[in-house]
């Protein structure tokens, strides 16, 4: 499976909302509610977000927001913050054949 | 509280094989509902799912690098293990060992990662 594309830098100023994209295929996000969104700080392990496209586990803000159309899914941060600045994520079910998970090249969000 | 932890060798040459241990807490690994993932990230690069086990024994490898790769784990000692053949310098990465469930490919904890260098 190819990686999941999503866009390498998005921005935003405080308080300001931004949306990140995910494009895959049916076969992936398409085909399937299993979209994820990980944040990563620099040095650290990516941190849950979003996952079955659009739940939030405890703890995550209720700025953070998933959604999907087609083979696109898509994170918003609403309100941005200082420290939503990293980078995310996302990742998707693809089957049970080989390779069944496979995760977006990435996004640095910069919060201006 | 859920816990991962990473441990194997800092640096490897090339052409050795890399074994990776990754030490769970807080769930066992007989859990019917959640698995073991393992997934690396080369410096300043993207996540990249490398397999996975769950507790029947169901595996699953990474297309590219599957003649490559074996996971394995022992219940008993709450541990999974990852092996990864004829390393190469391309191969330097951070390792992640993160727990996974069965329904939704979904990663809620995740270990500290163990940073791996391939060099001569």
């Amino acid at each position: 499976q190819s990686a999941l594309t999503q866009p390498p830098s998005a921005s935003g100023s405080p308080g300001q909302s931004v949306t990140i994209s995910c494009t895959g295929t049916s076969s992936d996000v398409g085909g399937y509610n299993y979209v994820s969104w990980y944040q990563q700080h620099p040095g650290k392990a990516p941190k849950l977000m979003i996952y079955e496209v659009s739940k939030r586990p405890s703890g995550v803000p209720d700025r953070f927001s998933g959604s999907k159309s087609g083979n696109t899914a898509s994170l918003t941060v609403s309100g941005l913050q200082a420290e939503d600045e990293a980078d995310y994520y996302c990742s998707s079910y693809a089957g049970s054949n080989e390779s069944p998970v496979v995760f977006g090249g990435g996004t640095k969000l910069t919060v201006l | 509280q859920v816990t991962l932890k990473e441990s194997g060798p800092v640096l490897v040459k090339p052409t050795e094989t890399l074994t990776l241990t990754c030490t769970v807490s807080g769930f066992s690994l007989s859990n019917a509902r959640m698995g073991v993932s393992w997934i690396r990230q080369p410096p300043g690069k993207a996540l990249e799912w490398l397999a996975h086990i769950f507790s029947n024994d169901e595996k699953s490898y990474s297309t590219s690098l599957k003649s490559r790769l074996t996971i394995s784990k022992d219940t008993s000692k709450s541990q999974v293990v990852l092996t990864m053949t004829n390393m190469d310098p391309v191969d330097t990465a951070t390792y992640y060992c993160a727990r996974i469930y069965l329904v939704g490919a979904t990663y809620d904890y995740w270990g500290q990662g163990t940073l791996v260098t391939v060099s001569s």
